[in-house]
């Protein structure tokens, strides 16, 4: 059962308009959690990310916002752009292992 | 450059022929991390390594073995490779504890075993 679940597989959005990606977790324990993103043929970078103790990290364009008692994370791109495009993932740690818990990745597509 | 490196970037391999990926990072960083891509699964963990000749399992160890003699590099070897491990796989470093610290990812070996 994963414990990480980023449920929509694909994403296509508007050049210019706002990006939201979705990732729900079932681990209470997890208390640090990260945004990458992929290119093809290249390795996942990191985005950004945030502490349980937060419910909102922004980084320019880029914000992540977090729904501890849903069990919630978002990351909310604003204005999207063309180089936005790419495979986000989100993942989620707990403090008792030095182990990363992917999800499975949303494509986003930003169209001209 | 910083950068983390792996090899070879694609191979295509026969059933229970040994191979080797080789990884190797110039950051000076102590963790290092291997993980297997799967469509549908995300990235799984398959052992790490926080420093020179201390490893341990990941999520998925079953049929891989790695090393870490140096603090630079960390190869990755599949004694008897069969095709469940046909994936795409990265090698990861970070200066500190993984999951509170960006890794940085080697480029990816696409491995094809027949």
């Amino acid at each position: 059962d994963q414990q990480v679940k980023q449920n929509s597989p694909s994403l296509s959005v508007q050049e210019g308009r706002i990006s939201i990606l979705n990732c729900d977790y079932t681990n209470s324990m997890f208390d640090y959690f990260l945004w990458y993103k992929k290119y093809p043929a290249e390795g996942p970078t990191f985005l950004i990310s945030i502490s349980s103790i937060k419910d909102k990290n922004e980084d320019g364009r880029f914000t992540v916002f977090l729904n501890k008692s849903a069990k919630h994370l978002s990351l909310h791109i604003v204005p999207s752009q063309p180089g936005d495009s790419a495979v986000y993932f989100c993942a989620a740690s707990d403090d008792s292992n030095y182990q990363l818990i992917w999800g499975a990745g949303t494509k986003l597509i930003i169209k001209p | 450059e910083a950068q983390v490196t792996q090899n070879p970037r694609y191979l295509i391999t026969v059933t229970g022929k040994k191979l080797t990926v080789t990884c190797s990072q110039n950051m000076n960083h102590e963790y290092m991390s291997w993980y297997r891509q799967d469509p549908g699964l995300g990235l799984r963990q398959i052992y790490y390594s926080m420093n020179v000749e201390v490893t341990d399992k990941g999520d998925v160890p079953e049929g891989y073995k790695v090393s870490r003699k140096e603090k630079r590099n960390f190869p990755l070897i599949l004694e008897s490779p069969s095709p469940n491990q046909t994936s795409l796989y990265f090698c990861a470093s970070s200066s500190e504890r993984e999951t509170e610290n960006e890794q940085f990812f080697g480029p990816g070996t696409r491995l094809t075993v027949l």
